[in-house]
């Protein structure tokens, strides 16, 4: 079954601060995998995917197929970084079907 | 602002009713999808239409129903509603079926069962 874990629920740095926002999934195949933001009172947007290997407000985050991980990690952390951090898989059915399957989300703090 | 749009963006209704969703996709993109977000489940994927046609289905419940009309809009139906059916229901779109095309989201509707 597709699955995506993000098992911290909150996450609190200070400004300046490395943070790293863990993602770890199950799926059989070749996953397409996503990072999605939320910021306060804004609506989800496509933070990165890995297909694209950009780098994204200092974002980035590797496919680990061996862990199964795609971790979000940023050196230096910004408060206008504060927001809810989602991962996302993309795979296939055996249907036939695509299925598109969220973690709970993560919510980073950044202190100043 | 992401070009999709959701009315209403608050809903509150009583426990047995039924409401509808609506949403208007960014103009060009053929596929819908349809999100609950709950403070305990997180973000739900329900259902995907592309270009009328239903081709992916989620945690969706058999009280809800959603379509995809002719000019690309979408509605999502919800019937019998429970106290646990209040969420925050988003609407993404995207040019093409597969996921690895971003989605953009609109900015939801609240709906209140009370």
């Amino acid at each position: 079954a597709q699955r995506v874990t993000q098992p911290e629920k909150l996450l609190s740095v200070f400004k300046g601060a490395p943070v790293e926002l863990k993602c770890n999934y199950s799926y059989s195949g070749s996953p397409e995998l996503f990072w999605y933001v939320q910021y306060s009172r804004q609506r989800l947007q496509l933070l990165l995917r890995h297909i694209s290997r950009e780098s994204i407000k200092g974002f980035t985050a590797d496919l680990n197929k061996g862990e199964t991980s795609f971790h979000l990690k940023k050196p230096f952390a910004q408060e206008e970084d504060s927001a809810m951090y989602y991962c996302a898989l993309s795979g296939w059915t055996q249907g036939g079907s695509e299925k598109l399957v969220f973690g709970k989300g993560t919510k980073l703090t950044v202190n100043p | 602002d992401s070009g999709v749009t959701q009315t209403p963006k608050h809903l509150i209704t009583a426990t047995g009713q039924r409401v509808t969703l609506r949403c208007s996709p960014r103009s060009g993109d053929l596929s819908v999808y349809w999100y609950q977000q709950s403070l305990d489940q997180g973000l739900q994927f329900l259902i995907q239409y592309y270009n009328g046609e239903e081709r992916a289905k989620g945690n969706i419940l058999e009280r809800f129903s959603a379509q995809q009309f002719p000019d690309l809009h979408s509605e999502l139906n919800l019937s019998s509603l429970e106290l646990g059916d209040s969420a925050l229901y988003f609407c993404a779109s995207s040019v093409d079926l597969a996921g690895y095309y971003e989605q953009y989201f609109g900015p939801g509707t609240r709906l209140t069962v009370t």
